[in-house]
């Protein structure tokens, strides 16, 4: 079945660095997905990112703090900028591998921000 | 604005207890609902619905769309404690011509032996 690598799976970061997420998926798919679930909350939709396009943000999401790249259809990074604390949460990507069996997450990155 | 409503938050039964979770949306431009369930930090696949009144199955998990109602409900049968996990629901809407989910808050489930 079709997998989505996701890397790294955690990290803990000081506040003012910045760390990138890499995804990969073994298909080529049309668009990728950034998600956020912070401590104790649902999944919030970051962006999309689109092959050959800029990302589209979410009301409440900035290029600035969180950048994507989409160099190819099966490749997406996202950097976390400048962090603070309050951006310790689980960051997760996916895209539609497969029509009527839903959207696929990546294996998620658990970031704390000290 | 859309929103994705999941009850009860968080639930405690006894293994082999039937458990009904829910959820209410009201979103623009609906496609579909989906139904995962997150132990560690990836959300897993269980059910996709987009025709009313067409119950899903797999083994002991069972779903059900009622678009009139704009809700759906998950049933578990014969719960066990590797059923313990946090249940979402999402709403896959369409947004520019791009299909997105938005999520409910969850259902924490906890299967005591």
């Amino acid at each position: 079945s079709a997998v989505i690598s996701q890397k790294p799976s955690r990290d803990i970061c000081q506040r003012g660095t910045s760390l990138t997420i890499q995804c990969q998926v073994d298909s080529q798919v049309t668009m990728m997905f950034w998600y956020r679930q912070q401590p104790g909350q649902s999944l919030t939709l970051i962006a999309t990112a689109n092959q050959g396009s800029e990302a589209t943000y979410e009301s409440g999401f900035v290029i600035d703090k969180f950048p994507i790249s989409r160099p190819n259809l099966t490749f997406s990074t996202l950097t976390v900028s400048n962090m603070s604390p309050e951006d310790s949460s689980i960051y997760l990507c996916s895209a539609l591998l497969r029509t009527n069996y839903g959207y696929t997450f990546g294996s998620g990155t658990r970031l704390t921000v000290v | 604005e859309d929103k994705v409503v999941q009850s009860p938050l968080s639930l405690v039964v006894h293994e082999g207890d039937t458990v009904t979770l829910n959820c209410s949306y009201e979103v623009t431009n609906f496609r579909s609902l989906l139904w995962y369930k997150q132990e560690k930090k990836a959300p897993t696949f269980l059910f996709m619905l987009t025709s009313s009144g067409i119950e899903k199955k797999s083994g002991r998990l069972s779903s059900i769309l009622d678009k009139k109602e704009l809700s759906s409900i998950l049933n578990i049968t014969a719960t066990q404690t590797g059923d313990s996990a946090i249940y979402l629901c999402a709403v896959e809407f369409l947004s520019s011509n791009t299909g997105k989910l938005i999520f409910g808050q969850g259902t924490t489930l906890q299967v005591k032996p």
